[in-house]
This record gives C-alpha cells, structure tokens and sequence, in this order.
C-alpha cells in the first residue's frame, strides 16, 4: 500500500509570510502527527490529530497549528515565519494503539529567508 | 512523561566489527520503546520495538535490542555492521497516541 506523502518537499519562503503543508497517511490510519526535526534541537513533537481533533500538542508556539480532515489528510500551518522556522517537518502517520509503529513521510524541508 | 537518551551523539566503527548504540529511558510503568533509523534520503524506518514480554527483541537489518528495566536502558546491537548502516539512529518513547519523544540520536559513521 502506499506510503505517507507529504507535500511539496522544499519550500522557500519569506520571513513575515506563511506556510501550509500537506500530510496523506495510509490508508485506514487515523492517527497523523507531526515533528519538527533541527540541527540544533534534533527531533521535536508539535502535535497529533485523530478522527479530525486534536489530541496531543507539543510545546510550541500558537504560530503553528494544523488541522486533520474526514478522509484523515492533515495539513499544518506556519504563520508569521521566523527564520528559526527553518526545518525538516516530518509527519507521521499510524493507527490507534502505543503499540503500533509510526510511518514517516519523507519530509518536507522548508527554508525561512 | 517519559522520555529517552542516548549518550553518545556520534559512533565510529569498523565495517565487520560489532556494534552497540546506548538508550536511556526515564521511569515509566509501562514503556513503549522503538528504534528507528535515519539515512539520507529515506526517512525515518522503525527497526524494532518493545512494550512487553521477551525482553530481547529481534528487528529488521539484523539488529536487536534488550530492555534492561534495573538499568533503564534499551540498546541497539548488531553483531556485524556493513557499511550501509551508516545512518542515524534515534531511541524514542510514545507517551501516548502517536505522541513520539525522540532521544538526540546517534550518527553511526562505518569504517572501510
């Protein structure tokens, strides 16, 4: 089956501007969740969504939220981009339980100038 | 919430000789531990994981991994490294849901 995709993989923006990117999971997976990978502060958790809520959230600040829809697809949005935004967002996507593995989509790497 | 370490933030080790990466985890009643790697290119892979039961887990790639409660720790082994497990390697925890707390990783560079 397919994999999580997550688009567009490289986007430059400006500081000031915002930002939306898009995560599919695999099908049937109703858990996606998103990460925050830097060099300097390695691999961050920013939140979860299940069945279209919000169910976990990491400690950063309310410029970044997200959103889950019916058929599971999450986006998360940047606003007000800082040049420290600069990351590798990855999202994960799995199903319900602790237990189960996490796939990861490829990334997308976005560069704040 | 509980969260991981790992020590060592780079390994150096000669391609055939054996390997082993540190983890770390905080008390917990029940911890849900994986090992996932991180190669250029490819994304994070889970290699192996643990919640319960045999405390010697077998994973993918050949690599294994023992939960050692009284030292609080998971470790990563593989007996014989090639060069191609040059990548990173991080110890996470899930809290809860799909809630993952990742260690700092450990870059493991493979000597010729």
């Amino acid at each position: 089956k397919a994999g999580v995709t997550q688009t567009p993989r490289y986007l430059i923006k400006t500081r000031g501007q915002q930002v939306t990117l898009s995560c599919s999971p695999i099908s049937g997976h109703r858990s996606v969740s998103w990460y925050q990978q830097t060099p300097g502060q390695g691999l961050q958790f920013l939140f979860e969504y299940f069945s279209e809520t919000q169910r976990n959230k990491g400690n950063f600040p309310g410029r970044f939220s997200g959103r889950q829809f019916s058929n599971s697809r999450s986006e998360m949005n940047v606003s007000t981009l800082e040049l420290g935004d600069s990351a590798l967002y990855l999202c994960a996507s799995s199903e319900v339980t602790r237990e189960t593995e996490a796939f990861f989509g490829q990334g997308t790497r976005l560069t704040v100038v | 919430a509980q969260s991981v370490t790992q020590p060592d933030i780079h390994i150096t080790v000669s391609e055939g000789a054996s390997l082993e990466l540190r983890c770390n985890y905080s008390y917990g009643a029940t911890p849900y531990l994986f090992w996932y790697v991180q190669s250029p290119g490819q994304g994070l892979q889970l290699l192996l994981k643990y919640f319960s039961g045999d405390t010697l887990v077998q994973g993918i790639k050949g690599f294994e991994a023992e939960f050692k409660r009284s030292q609080s720790s998971f470790n990563l082994r593989k007996p014989s490294v090639h060069w191609s497990d040059a990548a990173e390697y991080f110890c996470v925890t899930n809290n809860a849901g799909n809630m993952l707390t990742f260690g700092g990783g450990t870059r493991l560079m493979v000597k010729p």
